[in-house]
């Protein structure tokens, strides 16, 4: 069975400051995926990297897949109260499934 | 688009009692799937299809049952519902095949069981 660890499980922090989420496993997964969920509602893909040493920028937000393609980063550069959600990622299982990690908790306070 | 929908929002069973999940996609997507998110928990795959007429089983199918008569619709059915199955459920679909695809969530189903 492929799991996938993150950490921390929560994160409260101040507006303005800097955070690293991580996703872990002991397998390789084909892609990675980060999700972020908001309460009440269904995860929305943030982003998808599929090539070991991969890193993608998306505003103040980079991501990062290991070169082993065993594991992930989520850095968001100055924190913003609208980054408050739980964070969410997904390994590519090549069967036509994702595995999800068990999230990330993260609250920015203003 | 209304993209996935699903109903009910939110439902309370007794012990021993049925229902089906409703789930539908307008973006014509050819997989779709079922989870369910504990509290604290990331989501675990129920059923999965991949087209209309095709299931398989996902991480834990037990006390769930699912059919794809369409490629709108993937209903999920609980039979003889028990506390262990309390849990949001959401209903996703995809264009095309993971590890790339992008999963569409609809807003989720929040079911207890007492």
């Amino acid at each position: 069975t492929q799991l996938l660890e993150q950490s921390p499980q929560f994160l409260s922090i101040q507006e303005g400051e800097n955070l690293t989420v991580y996703c872990n496993s002991s397998s390789v997964f084909s892609s990675l995926q980060w999700y972020r969920q908001e309460p009440g509602e269904g995860p929305v893909l943030l982003v998808t990297v599929v090539t070991g040493g991969e890193v993608k920028k998306l505003k103040r937000l980079t991501f990062q897949f290991g070169d082993a393609r065993k594991d992930s980063s989520l850095h968001i550069t100055a924190a913003q109260p609208g980054d408050t959600g739980l964070y969410l990622c997904a390994g590519g299982t090549g069967a036509q499934k994702l595995v999800f990690g068990q999230g990330t908790r993260l609250t920015i306070n203003p | 688009n209304a993209g996935v929908t699903q109903t009910p929002k939110f439902r309370i069973l007794k012990i021993g009692q049925s229902m089906t999940l409703q789930c539908t996609q307008d973006m014509n997507h050819n997989y779709m799937y079922w989870y369910r998110q504990d509290p604290g928990m990331g989501l675990k795959l129920i059923y999965y299809s991949v087209g209309a007429g095709i299931t398989d089983k996902g991480e834990v199918p037990n006390g769930y049952n699912v059919s794809r008569s369409t490629t709108e619709d993937f209903p999920l059915r609980l039979e003889l519902a028990a506390p262990s199955q309390t849990s949001v459920y959401f209903c996703a679909s995809s264009y095309r095949l993971p590890p790339v695809g992008e999963q569409f969530f609809g807003p989720g189903t929040r079911l207890t069981v007492l």
